[in-house]
């Protein structure tokens, strides 16, 4: 598997404000993912980044509100902009490592809490 | 796009006994069927997976199941332990562009009993 780290691992931001977070592989991946886990929900993709191209974005995210860059094969950033209290969530990243590399691995999550 | 249900939201068993957790796909393409395991405050870690060519996959006390034909994968733990307490998740994985598009269930709060 791959070691993955995110910054900040928790932020309380108010609302109005954007918040971009860090995504650092330990080893070049192809695809990484950014996924929303609301509070006691189960996670939700929001984009898949590929290095070199547009993040392509899943129904119900757009990339004005979730900007995506993915500069090499081992970073990425996710930006929370204009935030208001319903992007209270932990927002995880994630990618595809394993033997065959289909199985994705998960970074510590960042908790965003929005005033 | 896939769909994935996963039964019993909460799940409470008395320590040494088993658990079962129950999840359905909707997607017939789906070709990959991972479990993850996640403790209060933690990421999700993968505790299990199984692939569509496979009809049963077992790790020590863990072991997952799944019916192709029916669109059912289950996990099942035997000889529970307090630390096996956590949510856990099932997803429906499917070939997409060249990577793996995962589908997750919406969760399975498991409580041991000591």
């Amino acid at each position: 598997s791959a070691v993955i780290s995110q910054k900040p691992s928790r932020d309380i931001c108010q609302r109005g404000t954007s918040l971009t977070i860090q995504c650092q592989v330990d080893s070049q991946v192809t695809m990484m993912f950014w996924y929303r886990q609301q509070p006691g929900q189960s996670l939700t993709l929001i984009a898949t980044a590929n290095q070199g191209s547009e993040a392509t974005y899943e129904s119900g995210f757009v990339i004005d509100k979730f900007p995506i860059s993915r500069p090499n094969l081992t970073f990425s950033t996710l930006t929370v902009s204009n935030m208001s209290p319903e992007d209270s969530s932990i927002y995880l990243c994630s990618v595809e490592a394993g033997q065959v590399s289909d199985t994705q691995y998960f970074g510590p999550g960042t908790r965003l809490t929005v005033l | 796009g896939e769909n994935v249900e996963q039964h019993p939201s909460t799940l409470s068993v008395q320590e040494g006994d088993s658990a079962v957790i129950k999840c359905t796909y909707s997607d017939s393409a789906s070709n990959y069927f991972p479990w993850y395991k996640q403790e209060l405050g933690k990421r999700p870690q993968l505790i299990i997976d199984i692939r569509s060519n496979v009809g049963e996959k077992k790790d020590q006390r863990i072991a997952v199941t799944l019916n192709k034909t029916a669109k059912h994968f289950s996990l099942h733990i035997t000889e529970t332990q307090p630390e096996d307490s956590a949510v856990y998740f099932c997803a429906a994985s499917i070939s997409s562009g060249g990577y793996q598009k995962v589908t997750f269930g919406t969760g399975t709060k498991l409580q041991v009993i000591p």
